[in-house]
């Protein structure tokens, strides 16, 4: 199984300051053919369930806030939030697809 | 906007099997992936398995082939059979709707979510 590992395991960060959180992969999760990464990241806040922010290592889903930027690829990926909001505080998890079983990063808690 | 909804029993007798039921509105099941998650506070997120391309399946190998998945399609319903539980598959319980299968990859990422069910597994 691919293990991802997520750093740190939380954060506290003042509002409207940045927040970056990491992901690493034990293995490479981009598709030679097609170039792409096969890496989501997604927020879960208290008695939901998480809601998916960017697919394919740095596109983002329609609706969700450009304050969150994704990047990286291969096995170092790193979600960054520019301007923390108060509605950002949540546990952020990775999740690599690119092959089965499908594997999420422990997640990390982001705090005021 | 597609909505799926959980259903089936909270609690459930070690050694017996649990059964869960994934109701989708708002769309019709067709070539995407369908899959099912749980989660705990000890091991986080665990991805099941998925449903896709008219049955094809995929599962994670920690279940020991405990798990199974199917689609009923007259009722726009995926569901979950998880045999010889204990007491480590009490969880929260998510059943999600993934990218369209293209042909080439046996996996996706979740767009979609139940809002989850606990299922606790207890005499």
């Amino acid at each position: 199984d691919i293990v991802m590992t997520q750093s740190p395991d939380s954060l506290a960060v003042s509002l409207g300051a940045r927040a970056t959180i990491n992901c690493k992969s034990s293995r490479s999760l981009v598709d030679r053919s097609t170039g792409k990464d096969f890496l989501a990241w997604y927020q879960q806040k208290p008695g939901q369930p998480p809601k998916l922010l960017i697919r394919w290592a740095s596109t983002r889903e329609s609706g969700v806030s450009d304050r969150f930027t994704a990047t990286g690829s291969g096995t170092d990926f790193a979600l960054t939030i520019s301007s923390l909001q108060a509605e950002d505080v949540a546990v952020y998890f990775c999740q690599q697809y690119y092959t089965s079983p499908v594997t999420f990063g422990p997640g990390t808690r982001v705090e005021i | 906007h597609v909505q799926l909804q959980e259903s089936g029993p909270g609690l459930v007798k070690p050694s017996e099997t649990l059964s869960l039921t994934c109701s989708v509105s708002n769309d019709s099941i067709g070539n995407y992936f369908y899959n099912w998650l749980r989660q705990t506070p000890g091991k986080g997120l665990e991805w099941i398995g998925n449903i896709y391309s008219r049955g094809s399946t995929n599962y994670n190998p920690s279940l020991s082939d405990r798990a199974t998945i199917s689609t009923d399609m007259s009722r726009n319903q995926f569901s979950l059979k998880l045999t010889s539980v204990t007491a480590a598959d009490t969880a929260v319980y998510f059943c999600t709707r993934g990218g369209p299968y293209e042909g080439r990859y046996s996996a996706t990422y979740s767009l979609y979510w139940g809002q989850g069910i606990l299922v606790t597994v207890s005499s």
